[in-house]
């Protein structure tokens, strides 16, 4: 079984930019969260899905923004982008509704914004 | 608002040591917590669990007792392995909020 596919990889942006971050959960979930993760802040909850809808969000700026498609997979997006947007952005995925619990976590994108 | 603190590291041992990452949290009500690990260039996998006071959580040797009277979640490992050394994350889950420790990186030396 194939796990949580996060592209691209790695990424490099400019201030100013805007970015789409992708992920493939497990076959048959239906929720998928992100997070940014970064050596300051440590691990921080950005959003969930789960069937298309936005479920929770945590305390990021509006600049941040997501989505899921019927397929389950989802997208991240961040506009304007600062310096301080340089993180790992990680996604994971749940079989179960409460889709915060028994996350599958993907390798992540690492995001650069110089 | 809900919170974990987790020991500092980094936390530098020889194989086949005892470890200890201590773990406490905050919360309003009753929370679940969790262990997660992460491995060099990997995301988080999910280690362990208890979801209700005085359970225990156990996986490939570590464990972690929920104590609600201490407010923590402290992991244990009577015999630490190379292979073990990663970032390790106490976590909770309450009311659809989920927060992670800042993590605390462990390197076991041979």
């Amino acid at each position: 079984k194939a796990g949580v596919t996060q592209t691209p990889r790695y990424l490099i942006k400019t201030r100013g930019q805007q970015v789409t971050l992708s992920c493939s959960p497990i076959s048959g979930h239906r929720s998928v969260s992100w997070y940014q993760q970064t050596p300051g802040q440590g691990l921080q909850f950005l959003f969930e899905y789960f069937s298309e809808t936005q479920r929770n969000k945590g305390n990021f700026p509006g600049r941040f923004s997501g989505r899921q498609f019927s397929n389950s997979r989802s997208e991240m997006n961040v506009s304007t982008l600062e310096l301080g947007d340089s993180a790992l952005y990680l996604c994971a995925s749940s079989p179960t509704i409460t889709g915060l619990v028994e996350a599958f976590f993907g390798q992540g994108t690492r995001l650069t914004v110089v | 608002g809900n919170s974990v603190t987790q020991m500092e590291g980094p936390v530098t041992l020889s194989e086949e040591a005892f470890l200890t990452i201590n773990c406490t949290y905050t919360a309003t009500g009753y929370p679940s917590l969790f262990w997660y690990v992460q491995y060099p260039g990997e995301g988080l996998q999910l280690l362990l669990k208890a979801t209700k006071a005085d359970d225990k959580g156990s996986n490939k040797g570590f464990e972690a007792t929920y104590r609600k009277e201490t407010t923590s979640f402290h992991l244990e490992k009577g015999s630490v392995q190379v292979s073990d050394s990663a970032v390790y994350f106490c976590a909770l889950y309450e009311n659809n909020d989920m927060r992670f420790g800042a993590g605390t990186r462990l390197t076991v030396k041979p």
